[in-house]
Formats: C-alpha cells, structure tokens, sequence
C-alpha cells in the first residue's frame, strides 16, 4: 500500500522560505508525477506544481518563480520550497501522487505566516 | 477566482441524488481529462472520478461522472449523510503553459 508522509516547518515569518518534504513508502517514485497542492484556511485547493521521475518539473504560473520542486530517489522523497512567502502563503500543504489514476495524497501539514 | 466554475454549494435529501456541476473552457476541460476528488472535513482530498467517468477501485457506482464540451458533471445518487462533503472538479489547463487548476469546490449537505 502506498503511502505518503510528510513533514516541514510549520510557523514561518514573512520573508522565510517554506521547505517541506514528502516521503514515499510502499512504491517507487518511477514511472509517477508527483505534485504539491495548498488549501488555505476555509478555501479551495491550489495546485502548486510537480515533478516527474526524471526530475522535470511544471508550476502553477501564478507561483512559478518562487517555487522549487526537487526528487530524492536514494531516499525515495520529494521536497517543496517556496520562497519569500507572506500571509499569502498560510495553507494546509499536501502532497500527492498523480492527479488521476493511482493517485495518493499526504496527511497535509499546516504552515502558518506570521510575524 | 477558479478557473474552473463549480456552484459554491448543493443539497439533498438522504437517498436522493444531486448533480455537480464544472465549467470551463476549451483551454482546459474542452481539452483534456476531468477528475473529481471527495473532501471529507479536516482530511485530505479522496480521487472519486478519473479520465471523465473512470472509478478508482472501491468507489461505489454510486458516484458517476460525465464530459460534454467545456463542462463536466459529478452526480451522486442514493445520498448518504457520509457524503457530507467538498468536491472539487480539477484538469489540465493548456494556457499559457500545462499547469493543472481546480474548480473552487461545491459543498454538499445531505439534508
């Protein structure tokens, strides 16, 4: 069965930069794109952007230069950093696998923007 | 504002059905693959409905799914209060780069 973890900072202030990192147990990261979607408090879900096997990425335009999506096969993860972020940016965070078939989600983890 | 249009909310009786409704363009839904995911509160999005009306194993047919042009549909019929839910509708968008979008959700309360 897979499955996703993740894990990050969950307070940051204005300005830091946001750095969360999804594990993947009980599969492989080949053959898979895998993606980064936020939920702000109350609000609807955001894609931010994903990575496939090979390490080639696609981001959501409204946040493409502030985004940085990587892929660890050794540990068999995938991380986010998001930089210069702002109250904006206060979301739950999940990762997933896929957006169609086969698709497998994270727990989310809050990050909250605050100074 | 969503790219992809969804009524803000619907409701139903238990045992009846509703539909759900996704708009679009042919940027995005005219153009490629529709899926539905199930948001249960305070947990993460569930994958319903896949390539337009494909289920994952174990949804039940309960949960059904169409594509016309630059709309989709999610219907839900024999509602239980287990449906409870936000459902999104979410696809491809080919402008100006491939970027995937969601639609803002659609709250469902079963009576």
């Amino acid at each position: 069965q897979v499955q996703l973890q993740q894990w990050g900072a969950g307070l940051l202030k204005p300005s830091e930069t946001l750095s969360l990192t999804c594990a993947v147990s009980g599969g492989s990261l080949s053959g898979y794109h895998w993606s980064w979607i936020r939920q702000p408090p109350g609000k609807g879900l955001e894609w931010i952007g994903e990575i496939n096997h090979s390490g080639s990425t696609n981001n959501n335009p409204s946040l493409k230069s502030r985004v940085t999506i990587s892929l660890d096969t050794s540990k068999n993860h995938f991380s986010l950093k998001l930089s210069s972020v702002t109250a904006a940016d206060t979301a739950v965070y999940y990762c997933a696998r896929g957006l169609a078939i086969e698709n497998y989600w994270g727990q989310g983890t809050l990050v909250t923007v605050s100074s | 504002q969503s790219v992809l249009t969804q009524p803000p909310s619907v409701s139903a009786a238990p045992g009846q059905k509703v539909t759900i409704s996704c708009s679009g363009s042919s940027s995005n839904i005219g153009n490629n693959y529709v899926s539905w995911y199930q948001q249960l509160p305070g947990t993460a999005p569930k994958l319903l409905i896949y390539e337009n009306n494909k289920r994952p194993s174990g949804i039940p047919d309960r949960f059904s799914a169409s594509k016309s042009g630059t709309s989709a549909t999610l219907g839900i019929t024999g509602l239980q209060t287990g449906d409870e839910a936000d459902y999104y509708c979410g696809t491809w968008d080919d402008s100006p780069s491939a970027h995937w979008v969601f639609g803002g959700g659609t709250k469902l309360t079963v009576l």
